[in-house]
């Protein structure tokens, strides 16, 4: 079965630039979306097909894809952007959506 | 705007059943894939299963594959997930989210979950 692979936590400063990977085989041939799960909270979609974002969401999140690794990008950190994050394909293989293991963003 | 209302989540015995049931506004509920989402306590997101806009099409993910079975009624903008033979790993949130294909299915906006429990 496919497997996305995603780093435990990211530490970044308040105004700097969060950068959260999602590791798979050729992902770079899959549509990559990702989730912002806050403490007690459902999943929230910010970005969707590797690069767009949904209405509603800061411009300060953004996406890329490409080889074996997937990018979820957000500028300009704020202390509300702390939360898990998600990355997530449809394995065409399998006929299954596959989730990352999730990483915790800290703003320090 | 856009709901889902999970409900039917409580605490059952192992190898006991439960129907759990999404409760859906705000939307055109027919034209959309809808999926089931758990998460363990202090775990990461675990799909679960999706069903066709139709309910033509089913898939399961292995781990509940012959257990549990989700469906839906457009008529009543409803979802369902029966759960049978349940097992403590069974225990997680469970969520339904409105799904969208393109270039694969994704889950695009989640209700805020019910809490299943499996302990004797």
């Amino acid at each position: 079965s496919y497997v996305l692979t995603q780093p435990p936590s990211v530490s970044v400063a308040p105004g700097q630039t969060a950068r959260i990977t999602c590791g798979g085989n050729n992902i770079g041939s899959k549509s990559v979306n990702w989730f912002q799960q806050k403490p007690g909270q459902a999943p929230v979609l910010v970005v969707y097909d590797d690069s767009d974002r949904p209405s509603g969401i800061p411009e300060r999140f953004s996406g890329s894809n490409s080889g074996s690794t997937a990018t979820l990008t957000i500028n300009r950190v704020e202390a509300g952007d702390e939360a898990d994050y998600y990355c997530q394909v449809w394995d065409s293989s399998s006929d299954h959506v596959v989730f990352g293991g999730g990483t915790k963003l800290t703003v320090l | 705007q856009v709901q889902l209302v999970e409900s039917g989540g409580g605490v059952v015995q192992p190898g006991r059943s439960l129907r759990l049931s999404c409760t859906a506004s705000g939307f055109t509920f027919s034209p959309y894939g809808m999926h089931w989402v758990r998460q363990a306590p202090g775990k990461g997101l675990e799909w679960v299963a999706v069903i066709w806009y139709d309910g033509s099409d089913k898939y399961y993910a292995d781990s509940v594959k012959g257990r549990f079975t989700i469906s839906r009624e457009n008529s009543k903008n409803m979802l369902y997930l029966q759960m049978n033979s349940l097992r403590a790993e069974d225990t997680a949130v469970y969520y339904c989210a409105r799904g969208i294909y393109s270039n694969g299915w994704y889950p695009d906006f989640w209700g805020q979950g019910t809490l299943v429990t499996v302990s004797s």
